[in-house]
């Protein structure tokens, strides 16, 4: 299983950037997806999933994150993707993405090495 | 939202000693339907992510090390190393996929040796 994030980077405050998560070696269609994230010298947060097609494509999103960020997911490709606007200096951190194991039970199993996104003027 | 929390906050453990977690969730994450606490335990090095080390709060990953243990039942988790080896040092967090998608995660256990 190989996750693999890009499209971070430095971004000024109310700007957009948007995130991939290039996958291989699973049949990437039948999982959901998630994206956490990382403060720098801080804890984990979970801020977006989609579900598997067959189970809707539907997404979930954190309080913090709601209204200005969009999963979304290409299998014809095996690629998710966060949208991020209207950024803040909050959202400075580092991005992965991951799988979760079973269709009902989101266990996250294997994760991205990360992309770091830096929100500064 | 399901509030976990770990302590120790940190820890130092001497090489060959055991080294203990704890976790608390501040409402049940065990199921009804199934029976099973829905606790996993990550390792995040330096530079790395996370790491699944335990899942249903006692299933050991496949790969992981048998000196790593998962127990405890309801909203009171722990993670034992039996035996610390230099390539444990670690941040270690306990996470709930009760309610998941909405993942929540301990602040983190930083493990270091003495």
């Amino acid at each position: 299983v190989q996750l693999v994030e890009s499209g971070g980077g430095l971004v000024q405050p109310g700007r957009s950037l948007r995130l991939s998560c290039t996958t291989s070696e699973f049949t990437f269609g039948d999982y959901g997806m998630s994206w956490f994230r990382q403060p720098p010298g801080k804890g984990l947060e979970w801020i977006a999933f989609i579900r598997s097609k067959a189970y809707g494509g539907t997404t979930e999103y954190a309080a913090s994150v709601k209204g200005r960020f969009t999963i979304s997911r290409d299998d014809s490709r095996s690629v998710a993707f966060l949208q991020m606007n209207s950024l803040r200096t909050e959202d400075t951190a580092m991005y992965y993405c991951s799988r979760a194991r079973w269709q009902t039970i989101l266990l996250v199993d294997h994760w991205g090495q990360g992309t770091l996104v830096t929100v500064s003027s | 939202d399901i509030v976990m929390t770990q302590s120790p906050d940190s820890l130092a453990v001497s090489l060959g000693e055991r080294a203990t977690i704890n976790c608390k969730s501040s409402q049940s994450v065990s199921h009804i339907s199934d029976n099973k606490n829905y606790l996993a335990w990550y390792q995040q090095k330096p530079g790395q992510p996370p790491k699944l080390l335990i899942y249903w709060a006692s299933a050991r990953e496949s790969g992981v090390p048998d000196r790593f243990s998962g127990s405890g039942s309801g909203t009171d988790f722990t993670l034992t190393i039996s035996s610390l080896q230099a390539e444990d040092v670690a941040v270690y967090y306990c996470q709930q996929y009760y309610s998941a998608p909405l993942y929540t995660f301990g602040q983190g256990t930083k493990l270091e040796i003495k």
